[in-house]
């Protein structure tokens, strides 16, 4: 079935460094997929999100990228800060017009050192 | 302007009873999600309401759940006969065509002992 998996459940970092989240994704048809980020006791915030005729796009420090031969999905956060921590979660749209039942990922930890 | 709320914030319950989670989404958002979040794990589809169209009951995990959605805007996740592997975080969110962005709530958190 349809599945949106991320190789790392945790990711430990230091104050400054840039992080990387990585996705990877099942379904080709995929053509919207989504970064959210959740922190605790709060609901899913929208972060990025990119169409599936780019490759990448740029927000304020945050970077994603689309390797659809790979069907594979990074998150690029550049000179991380504490208040990046938090779980990220990629998601997935095979719909299209605005009807979008996302499909998520089981999420990684982001955990910001000072 | 107001985001998208949800009541209570908590809820236990013992097994076997029923339940009712509500929905306020955002003003004028004609989308409306429902999403179940277990421990430590990512979202899973439950339900969605789009305008005066049927709703997508797809991932509804047995026939003890439903929704309604009254005018067009407050949304309500009942769980008949709770069980404890009914427990999690029921997240709504909502959004407004052709947008894709879904604007989450804060969840209700349900225990069912």
């Amino acid at each position: 079935g349809e599945s949106v998996g991320l190789h790392l459940p945790t990711l430990s970092v230091q104050e400054g460094d840039n992080s990387i989240i990585n996705c990877a994704y099942s379904n080709s048809a995929s053509d919207y997929f989504i970064w959210y980020k959740q922190e605790s006791g709060k609901g899913p915030q929208f972060i990025i999100d990119i169409r599936s005729n780019m490759d990448k796009r740029q927000g304020q420090r945050v970077t994603v990228l689309l390797n659809k031969t790979v069907k594979h999905l990074s998150l690029q956060i550049a000179a991380t800060q504490p208040g990046d921590s938090a779980v990220y979660f990629c998601a997935e749209t095979p719909f299209s017009g605005g009807y979008n039942k996302l499909i998520f990922g089981a999420g990684t930890r982001l955990a910001v050192h000072p | 302007g107001a985001g998208v709320s949800q009541s209570p914030s908590n809820k236990v319950t013992e097994k076997g009873k029923d339940v009712e989670l509500r929905c306020d989404p955002i003003s004028g958002h004609t989308a409306l999600y429902w999403y179940r979040q277990s421990l430590g794990q990512g979202l899973e589809f439950l339900i969605y309401f789009q305008g005066n169209s049927a709703p997508d009951k797809s991932g509804l995990p047995s026939d003890r759940f439903s929704a309604e959605r009254t005018g067009g805007s407050v949304s309500t996740l009942t769980i008949q006969r709770t069980q404890q592997e009914d427990s999690a975080v029921y997240l709504c969110a909502s959004s407004f065509p052709p947008s894709y962005e879904q604007y989450f709530g804060p969840g209700t958190r349900l225990t069912v002992t």
